[in-house]
């Protein structure tokens, strides 16, 4: 069984600190995602990783950064909260390409006070 | 532009009817993913389908690729059913998601 962990359920950070997002894989996936879901408007694309200290942008990557240091792991690093990154955050990991499952982990709730 | 369209945005139905939520894409694909995510949760697979139909307990998925769309059907609904239902078509490394139907049924 896939097992994708998420460091954090939920969190409370002031605006302007920095914040870590961690997700590990437990399946050896080359491929890591990190979206953001807000009400209306779905799953975005943050950044991903097809492998290790690989990273590419997807929709909406300003305000964020990425680290993957390890095949299993990949982070998201909120440099410097801002009101607007309260969202709930989910990672996800894939083998390969074309058409393999993706597999979430149980997402992050980030409040940014 | 959305890649993926998804209808109705929010849907509530009584305990026992039964649900169709549409997908339509304009890219294209070899396959179509339906995701479910309930309430706090994170989000699982329901079907991957290329062609036809996939039937899973009381969940159908019909997928028309000439057509560009693909239906999720629930027969029978029971309020365990109540969850967003999102549609997702991978392309290369990527996913596109349409923004998702929020369904409720009432016992």
């Amino acid at each position: 069984d896939v097992k994708v962990t998420q460091s954090s359920r939920y969190l409370v950070k002031r605006t302007g600190e920095k914040v870590f997002l961690e997700c590990v894989q437990d399946m050896d996936h080359e491929n890591m995602f990190w979206y953001r879901q807000d009400p209306g408007l779905g799953l975005r694309l943050i950044y991903f990783s097809y492998d290790v200290k690989m990273k590419e942008k997807g929709d909406i990557p300003e305000g964020y950064s990425v680290s993957r240091e390890k095949k299993e792991r990949f982070s998201l690093i909120l440099e410097s909260a801002s009101t607007n990154q309260t969202s709930m955050y989910l990672c996800a990991s894939r083998s390969g390409q074309n058409d393999n499952e993706q597999f979430f982990g149980p997402g992050t709730r980030l409040t940014v006070l | 532009k959305n890649e993926v369209e998804q209808s109705p945005q929010n849907l509530t139905a009584q305990e026992g009817e039964f649900i169709t939520i549409n997908c339509s894409y304009s890219v294209g694909i070899s396959a179509l993913h339906w995701l479910q995510q309930h309430p706090g949760g994170g989000i699982v697979s329901l079907f991957m389908l290329s062609s036809g139909k996939k039937k899973h307990g009381r969940l159908i998925a019909t997928i028309n690729i000439q057509e560009k769309h693909s239906s999720l059907h629930i027969t029978a609904s029971h309020p365990r059913d109540s969850a967003v239902y999102i549609c997702a078509v991978p392309t290369g490394n990527q996913f596109y998601f349409g923004t998702g139907t929020s369904l409720t049924v009432i016992p």
